[in-house]
């Protein structure tokens, strides 16, 4: 089965500065997708990023990239020049498709000023 | 843009009852699942539905759950008779039939607590 590991529970930055979230997980297929998923204060879901296994370059949208290493089974998510909006919940996800989404436990962000 | 839709956002209801979580998918997507996420978990995975019928379900996903699709727009979760420990966020999400399939855009959720 697959599984989804975010070791970090908690983190805090300042304003502005550069954070990375790191996850990690496990499966034996070759062909996948990962996402990283946003969940403010208000519980919604928000799809912030996401990256094919079979794409070797890595994902951005404007302030958010990824570090994939496939070989390492390895997906962190940086976020440049973070702002306050970006306190979060932050959960990294598994697909193989139109299948379910494997969530990992989260790691709650938060920017301060 | 389009969205996912739920009602209730908010449900109070008493042990033993009956409740049914109301999902309207994006308009041209055909996969459907419903999550929950008990307060302070992660999300878990309930049920998908693709073609009118279910594709997969969880271990959570027991007698007491159904889905059903009853016209060309909503997608509903009953619970028969609910218990203590089913309070918690529960998400619809919905992907496109081709070309994306991968990617699930979620709803706002319904936030239910069992008395």
């Amino acid at each position: 089965a697959q599984t989804v590991t975010q070791s970090q529970p908690e983190m805090s930055v300042q304003e502005a500065e550069t954070v990375t979230l790191s996850c990690t997980y496990d499966t034996s297929e070759n062909n996948y997708y990962l996402f990283w998923y946003k969940q403010p204060p208000s519980r919604q879901m928000i799809l912030v990023i996401r990256q094919e296994a079979y794409k070797q370059q890595n994902a951005t949208e404007n302030r958010f990239s990824v570090n994939f290493q496939k070989a390492a089974k390895s997906f962190s998510l940086k976020i440049s020049d973070s702002q306050l909006g970006d306190t979060a919940m932050y959960f990294c996800a598994f697909t193989q498709g139109a299948q379910k989404l494997v969530f990992g436990q989260g790691t709650r962000l938060t920017i301060n000023p | 843009e389009p969205e996912v839709t739920q009602t209730p956002s908010h449900q109070v209801t008493q042990m033993g009852q009956e409740v049914i979580l109301r999902c309207v998918p994006i308009s041209n997507h055909l996969y459907f699942y419903w999550y929950r996420q008990i307060l302070g978990q992660k999300v878990e995975f309930l049920v998908s539905f693709y073609n009118n019928e279910i594709s997969e379900k969880s271990e959570i996903f027991d007698d007491q759950f159904s889905v059903e699709r009853p016209d060309g727009s909503n997608f509903t979760l009953k619970i028969r008779s609910t218990k203590l420990e089913d309070s918690a966020m529960y998400f619809c999400a919905s992907s496109e039939r081709t070309g994306n399939q991968e990617t699930q855009y979620f709803g706002p959720g319904t936030r239910l607590l069992v008395l």
